[in-house]
């Protein structure tokens, strides 16, 4: 079975507007980490947001969120006020950290591509 | 400032020829990861290092390929011999000490004709 799902086809968004893409997540760990990457055009991997299993509340940063919701293993990226440069390859991954807390790799899914329109 | 430094940036390469990717980390890691990126399988993992060590290379396809970290600043990820499948850009990357975020390098686009 797939660890992380990104089922949406390409996404499109408006400028100035906001945006969700859609990650699901299998995993028997109740400890893990969920991630999002911005890959753009030019190929190098940017970390955008990280949300622990045991935290309480939603992450944030700056236009970034992520809508957690565990009980339905998704981890959804939300993106506010969508800029051109946003413009992207967006992948979620997680880490499962084990039983011995030492396994600290990342699987990531497979990506959606977001175009944002002037 | 912790970073990470692959080189080359691009490699073309014939087949049967023995490619070596490289990658320096710039202080504050303890972790070391290579990743192969391809259009049909994505993002997969090759092997990872913890403090030098190698954990996991079960992601690692064949004989062909060899990964090692002699210190705590610089792995290899070797092909040898190198075939057309193999072309990929490949990642190296870090998760510095106290962070979550995972460091990537810029990649080595590899082309193998």
């Amino acid at each position: 079975a797939q660890k992380i799902t990104q089922t949406q086809p390409g996404m499109f968004v408006q400028e100035k507007e906001a945006v969700t893409l859609d990650c699901t997540y299998d995993t028997s760990d109740p400890s893990y980490g969920l991630f999002w990457y911005k890959q753009p055009s030019s190929g190098e991997m940017i970390f955008l947001i990280y949300q622990g299993s045991y935290d309480q509340q939603n992450a944030t940063e700056g236009r970034y969120s992520l809508n957690f919701q565990k009980a339905r293993k998704s981890a959804n990226l939300v993106i506010s006020a969508s800029q051109l440069g946003d413009s992207a390859m967006y992948f979620c991954a997680m880490r499962e950290v084990g039983f011995t807390g030492a396994n600290s790799k990342l699987t990531f899914g497979k990506g959606i591509t977001l175009s944002v329109r002037p | 400032d912790a970073g990470v430094i692959q080189s080359p940036r691009h490699e073309v390469t014939e087949m049967g020829q023995e490619v070596t990717l490289r990658c320096k980390l710039i202080s504050g890691h303890n972790s070391l990861f290579w990743y192969r990126q391809t259009m049909m399988r994505g993002l997969e993992l090759l092997i990872y290092f913890n403090n030098n060590v190698p954990i996991d290379d079960s992601g690692m396809p064949e004989d062909r390929f060899s990964a090692k970290m002699p210190n705590a600043s610089f792995s290899t990820l070797k092909i040898q011999p190198s075939e057309p499948r193999d072309s990929a850009v490949y990642f190296c990357a870090s998760r510095p000490q106290g962070t979550y975020g995972y460091t990537f390098g810029s990649g080595t686009r590899l082309t193998v004709v």
